[in-house]
């Protein structure tokens, strides 16, 4: 099964700030990638499919790169309610596995 | 509005089953599939499970092929999961997950909305 690490595990930033979260996967899964946000108590919530597409209602401050086995989540100025955990999702191949997560925190 | 509404917690034994539903409305149930995923205390999710609402056709994780099920009812428009000879390392937050109607496209799509989650708990 695909492994993907996502890094870094935790990330201080201030509201205003650019987040840059990375998800590594241990092969290839072409653009087969997918990024969603889970705040407490909730269920995880689509952000970005096939690596760069925003999910519907998604903000254009989130933006989904990369290709193969290396992407990027991107937060270009984040507002008080973007502080969460964020998972990627490989979607490329059976079975469907996700990263360990990144959680944006407030500084 | 699009909407999957899941039924309520269970508290269980070890060796028992568990059921979960979850009803969908606001969009065509049969033009969809459905994931089932997991999120252990402190976890990130797991993938267990994807069935065609049109087909019925099932993909499972290998983790769980020989004690859980994936069921659709299309006249309530409902999917369903079942979880046999439950241990205590499968308490968590049950999801299910909209997902494409054809396994082939499952690569360019995303599991949008999920569900608000049933925790089950298995415990002596």
């Amino acid at each position: 099964e695909i492994v993907l690490t996502q890094s870094p595990a935790t990330l201080s930033l201030s509201p205003g700030e650019r987040a840059t979260l990375s998800c590594r996967a241990s092969q290839s899964v072409s653009s087969s990638l997918a990024w969603f946000q889970q705040k407490p108590g909730l269920a995880p919530r689509l952000l970005i499919y096939e690596a760069s597409n925003r999910a519907t209602g998604i903000p254009a401050r989130f933006s989904g790169s990369g290709s193969g086995t290396d992407f990027t989540l991107t937060i270009s100025s984040l507002e008080p309610e973007d502080f969460a955990v964020y998972y990627c999702q490989q979607r490329s191949n059976w079975p469907l596995t996700f990263g360990g997560g990144t959680k944006v925190e407030i500084k | 509005q699009v909407q999957l509404v899941q039924s309520g917690a269970e508290v269980k034994k070890p060796g028992a089953s568990v059921r979960v539903s979850c009803k969908a409305s606001g969009f065509p149930f049969s033009s969809y599939g459905f994931s089932w995923l997991r999120q252990a205390p402190g976890q990130g999710p797991e993938w267990m499970g994807w069935i065609s609402a049109y087909t019925g056709d099932t993909y499972y994780a290998q983790n769980f092929q020989d004690r859980f099920t994936m069921t659709t009812d299309t006249s309530t428009s409902t999917a369903y999961m079942e979880l046999r000879s439950l241990r205590s390392d499968d308490t968590a937050v049950y999801y299910c997950a909209r997902e494409v109607v054809r396994w082939n496209l499952i690569a360019r799509a995303g599991s949008d909305p999920w569900g608000q989650g049933t925790l089950v708990t298995v415990s002596s």
